[in-house]
């Protein structure tokens, strides 16, 4: 099983408010992901982590940002909600890059910006 | 550029065979594995492929062609609690080694 996490489960916002959502994982992984689903659609990759102090962006433009100080965790940020942030916001981790290592995803959070 | 296919929805009937489809284009495949989203949670990990064939794994099977593009996944004795999302994505070599994914086939299994 899985030990990754993310707070808050759900989230109702009001826009312009800064937002900060939680992932921390417990298996010492080295990459991580944070995704952008909304309902029925495909998942959109908007920003990764080979590792502490990397950070990458994905294939989604997104207006917010990720750190990584250290292994466990992998927060993202939104400066300035807006009803257009209104999605689930899934995160993920995986060992590696190669062979089996998959990815293994958090319960998400869900995001409603008012 | 990277794409994958999948049809949106399927429906199938309780105890019987289905067969989801998956193709896609990519410029550095390093992997296929499919994935299973129940609604409202997060996805977990079904299967990996990396080279031709079928790979059987209890009730769950997946196949592979790297010439053609294509995978599938079978999913046998179906059970209601097979209603699910699927979802096929590919491992990138020139994206990082990020994974793409397809847009999920929508599963409903009835009694």
């Amino acid at each position: 099983e899985a030990d990754i996490y993310q707070t808050p489960r759900y989230l109702v916002i009001g826009t312009g408010k800064k937002i900060t959502l939680e992932c921390s994982q417990t298996m010492g992984h080295d990459k991580m992901y944070w995704y952008q689903q909304d309902p029925g659609m495909e998942l959109h990759l908007i920003h990764y982590s080979y590792g502490v102090n990397s950070t990458e962006k994905g294939d989604l433009s997104s207006e917010s940002t990720v750190s990584r100080i250290r292994t466990e965790h992998f927060p993202l940020t939104l400066e300035s909600a807006r009803p257009s942030h209104t999605s689930q916001y899934l995160c993920a981790s995986s060992e590696g890059t190669s062979g089996q290592e998959t990815q293994y995803f958090g319960p998400g959070t869900r995001l409603l910006v008012l | 550029g990277q794409n994958i296919d999948q049809p949106t929805e399927m429906t199938a009937t309780e105890g019987a065979i289905v067969q989801i489809n998956c193709t896609y284009q990519t410029s550095g495949f390093n992997g296929l594995f499919w994935y299973q989203q129940h609604a409202g949670e997060a996805p977990t990990f079904l299967s990996y492929s990396v080279l031709d064939g079928l790979e059987e794994k209890g009730r769950f099977s997946s196949f592979l062609s790297r010439s053609k593009g294509y995978s599938y996944l079978l999913l046998k004795e179906l059970q209601m609690k097979d209603s699910a999302s699927y979802l096929c994505a590919v491992r990138e070599e020139n994206y990082g080694q990020n994974f793409v994914f397809g847009p999920g086939t929508r599963l409903s299994v009835l009694p």
